[in-house]
C-alpha cells in the first residue's frame, strides 16, 4: 500500500488565522516532505524531514512551520499568511525502510488553501 | 537554462493513439529517473521509477532512459481519454540529499 493521506482536502482562512496541515504515511518510510504547487507549476519543495529531523528548509518564509512528532506524521503550521500563498500543499514520501532510502518519492492527494 | 526541460503542450490525440512524451536535462550525475500522472486538482501519482539507462514497461507505460543523451521518455500505448492528465519527469542523484528535480509537466488531452 503506498497511501499518504492528508487533512483537510480543502481550507480558507483569512491571514490573521492560524491553522495547521496534516500529513500521514503507514509504509515506514523515514523521509517526508512538504512542496507547494500553484496552478500549472510543477511542486516546489519546502521542507524535507529525515528520521524526523528537518533536514532541508528551502529558505521558506517564517510563517511557515513544520513540525514531525513521528516518523508517520507530518505537520505544517501556518500563521499570517498572504493571498499570495494560495496554493495546492502536497506532502510526500520517500521510498525505502529499514535504513535503506529509495529515490521515488510517494505523493498525498494535497491540502487545497485559499488565503483571504 | 533549467536542469531539467519539458514541453509543456498541451498535446491533444486520438483515443488509442500512441502518445510519446520527453524531458531533457543537464546534470550527467542524475541516475533516478520518475514519471508521475497528475490529474486536476489532485496529488501526482508515481507512473514509473527507472534507475540508470534502459527500458521498463509496465502495462500501456514504458520508460526510456538513454543517459548519452541525456532523455528521458514515457510511451503510452492505446491511449484512453482517462489517460488526459498532467505527466511530470522527475529526477535525482545520490548528492541531493532526496530532492526531486521537476519537469515543467506536459498537459495531455486524449479525445474519444
Amino acid at each position: 500500500d503506498t497511501e499518504v493521506t492528508q487533512t483537510p482536502k480543502h481550507l480558507v482562512m483569512g491571514m490573521t488565522n492560524k491553522k495547521s496541515l496534516k500529513c500521514e504515511q503507514h509504509m515506514g518510510h523515514r523521509a517526508m516532505y512538504w512542496y507547494k504547487q500553484k496552478a500549472k507549476k510543477p511542486p516546489e519543495l519546502m521542507f524535507v524531514y529525515s528520521y524526523e529531523k528537518l533536514s532541508i528548509n528551502e529558505s521558506v518564509p517564517s510563517r511557515f512551520s513544520p513540525e514531525c512528532p513521528n516518523s508517520s506524521l507530518l505537520n505544517l503550521h501556518l500563521h499570517a499568511l498572504q493571498p499570495e500563498d494560495s496554493a495546492l500543499y502536497l506532502c510526500a514520501s520517500r521510498g525505502g525502510t529499514s535504513g535503506t532510502f529509495t529515490y521515488e518519492q510517494y505523493f498525498g492527494p494535497g491540502t487545497r488553501l485559499t488565503v483571504t | 537554462q533549467k536542469e531539467v526541460e519539458q514541453d509543456p503542450g498541451p498535446l491533444s490525440v486520438p483515443e488509442g493513439a500512441i502518445v510519446s512524451l520527453n524531458c531533457t536535462y543537464s546534470n550527467s550525475a542524475f541516475q533516478y529517473f520518475m514519471w508521475y500522472r497528475q490529474y486536476s486538482r489532485k496529488g501526482p501519482e508515481l507512473l514509473m521509477y527507472t534507475y540508470s539507462s534502459g527500458n521498463k514497461e509496465d502495462g500501456r507505460f514504458t520508460a526510456q532512459v538513454d543517459k548519452s543523451s541525456k532523455y528521458i521518455s514515457l510511451f503510452i500505448r492505446d491511449s484512453q481519454p482517462s489517460d488526459s492528465a498532467t505527466y511530470l519527469c522527475a529526477m535525482s542523484d545520490y548528492n541531493q540529499g532526496g530532492k526531486l528535480i521537476f519537469g515543467q509537466g506536459t498537459e495531455l488531452s486524449v479525445k474519444p
